[in-house]
């Protein structure tokens, strides 16, 4: 079956411009995640989806990024007004139970979306 | 708060070489879940195994096994034989119960030399 997309793959913006990042889960998923990797590093969570909403968007580093999901499926993540230190690999995971004892919300990631802002 | 801690930033071995890869947790949830995901020179990160907190029983999968103690807060992670295709960045992360979020260490970069 098919995976957690991302589109688009690879995206290079000026600095100031606006960015949209789309993610599409796991059919039938309905925990929907957002992750940021820096170069070299380790994964920082952003923002978590429990059907279209968001119970915790602790990880979002400024009010220049919001997120969405709608009907259970599609998110997109979006970063206004693009700085230099938002290069990174924005990497979305879906995951099908959420938070019940047992079930471990054992994630899968989409390939990620590469930004550059120049 | 939790976190994740794999010391070892890079490892660098010889073919057929065993290798362990460490990783220390903090967390103050009783319930909470440990994973081992792998990230390929091509980027994707592939699920490789998943533990919960009460159960400390170790898993052997073919040439990759991971031993967990709670005594310690350690989740390790050891490949026998190693192969050129084990080569890859090897990412620890954390999950406590009710809060959904993965929580990754810095990940240990593991070079395997034919």
């Amino acid at each position: 079956g098919a995976g957690v997309s991302q589109s688009p793959s690879n995206k290079v913006t000026e600095k100031g411009k606006d960015v949209e990042l789309r993610c599409d889960p796991i059919s039938g998923h309905t925990a929907l995640y957002w992750y940021r990797q820096r170069l070299g590093q380790g994964l920082e969570f952003l923002i978590y989806f429990q059907g279209n909403s968001a119970p915790d968007k602790s990880g979002l580093p400024s009010d220049r990024f919001s997120a969405e999901r709608t009907g259970e499926s599609v998110s997109t993540l979006t970063i206004q007004r693009t700085q230099q230190e938002d290069s990174a690999v924005y990497l979305c995971a879906s995951s099908l139970v959420l938070g019940r004892v047992g079930s471990g919300n054992e994630q899968f990631f989409g390939p990620g979306t590469r930004l550059t802002v120049l | 708060a939790q976190k994740v801690t794999q010391a070892q930033t890079e490892i660098s071995v010889v073919e057929k070489e065993d290798v362990t890869l460490d990783c220390v947790y903090e967390t103050r949830d009783t319930t909470y879940y440990l994973f081992w995901y792998k990230q390929p020179p091509s980027g994707e990160l592939v699920f490789l195994i998943r533990r919960n907190s009460f159960d400390e029983q170790n898993e052997i999968s073919g040439r990759y096994s991971w031993n967990f103690q709670k005594s310690t807060s350690s989740f390790n992670f050891t490949i026998t034989a190693s192969q050129v295709v084990d080569s890859a960045v090897y990412f620890c992360a954390l999950s406590g119960q009710g809060a959904q979020k993965l929580v990754f260490g810095q990940g240990t970069r593991l070079t395997i030399n034919p």
